[in-house]
């Protein structure tokens, strides 16, 4: 596609539940990147992958966090057993891979609300 | 661990006029990368300009330029004959050559009066 698309858009949902998050990078990117931005604040880095390998998951807050990208394209971050402090908007990312060259482009983002 | 300040919460400029916004960021590298996106009430993240400190020269985007200082750490973002759609949150952000996440500041919201 032209651009980096999430889905959903907005999701509420109640705590205690599992929700996932759709990232659909632009075509050819090896590279994609999961942010967290709560409001008034800057987005922070949560994982990324290179294909389909996780190459780093150190700003996962935690167990209940998680994330794939099966067949190094579309990928998914699941939130267990949703909590309040994890309303948030979740934000996709991805570049075409070679560090040094590499600007990351940003998806519309996924608000979440737990209620 | 790489930090990025951004202290001014809001900015307000005329239109036509211009405004600079500022960013210092903390880092023992001499080699990264330094960002500013826009994010305007749509919420989407526009990259506005990026800056390579190894490259001396201060990037230009139209109307947008930054003033890049290395010894002091400070990236600003000047933005000039500004519009009303220059309206936004502008983020400043740094990368590390060794990996692959951003750090944010905390973003500056920019008014643009008519």
């Amino acid at each position: 596609g032209a651009g980096v698309s999430q889905s959903p858009r907005y999701k509420v949902t109640k705590r205690g539940q599992d929700v996932a998050l759709r990232c659909d990078p632009i075509s050819g990117h090896v590279s994609l990147y999961w942010y967290r931005q709560a409001l008034g604040q800057g987005p922070e880095f949560l994982t990324y992958f290179n294909y389909e390998a996780q190459q780093d998951k150190s700003g996962l807050p935690n167990d209940r966090f998680s994330a794939e990208r099966p067949e190094g394209s579309i990928s998914t971050l699941t939130i267990q057993r949703t909590e309040q402090r994890d309303s948030a908007m979740y934000r996709c990312a991805s570049s075409l891979g070679g560090i040094r060259t590499d600007t990351q482009y940003f998806g519309p983002g996924t608000r979440l609300t737990v209620l | 661990a790489q930090t990025v300040t951004q202290s001014q919460p809001e900015m307000s400029v005329q239109e036509a006029e211009t405004v600079t916004l500022s960013c210092t960021y903390d880092t023992s590298e001499s080699d990264y990368y330094l960002f500013w996106y826009k994010q305007p009430p749509s919420r989407q993240m526009i990259l506005v300009i990026r800056q390579e400190a190894y490259k001396q020269q201060n990037a230009t985007e139209n109307r947008f330029s930054v003033n890049f200082q290395k010894a002091a750490k400070s990236f600003s973002l000047k933005i000039s004959d500004s519009q009303l759609g220059d309206a936004a949150m502008y983020f400043c952000a740094y990368r590390s050559p060794n990996n692959n996440d951003m750090r944010f500041g905390a973003g500056t919201r920019l008014t643009v009066k008519p």
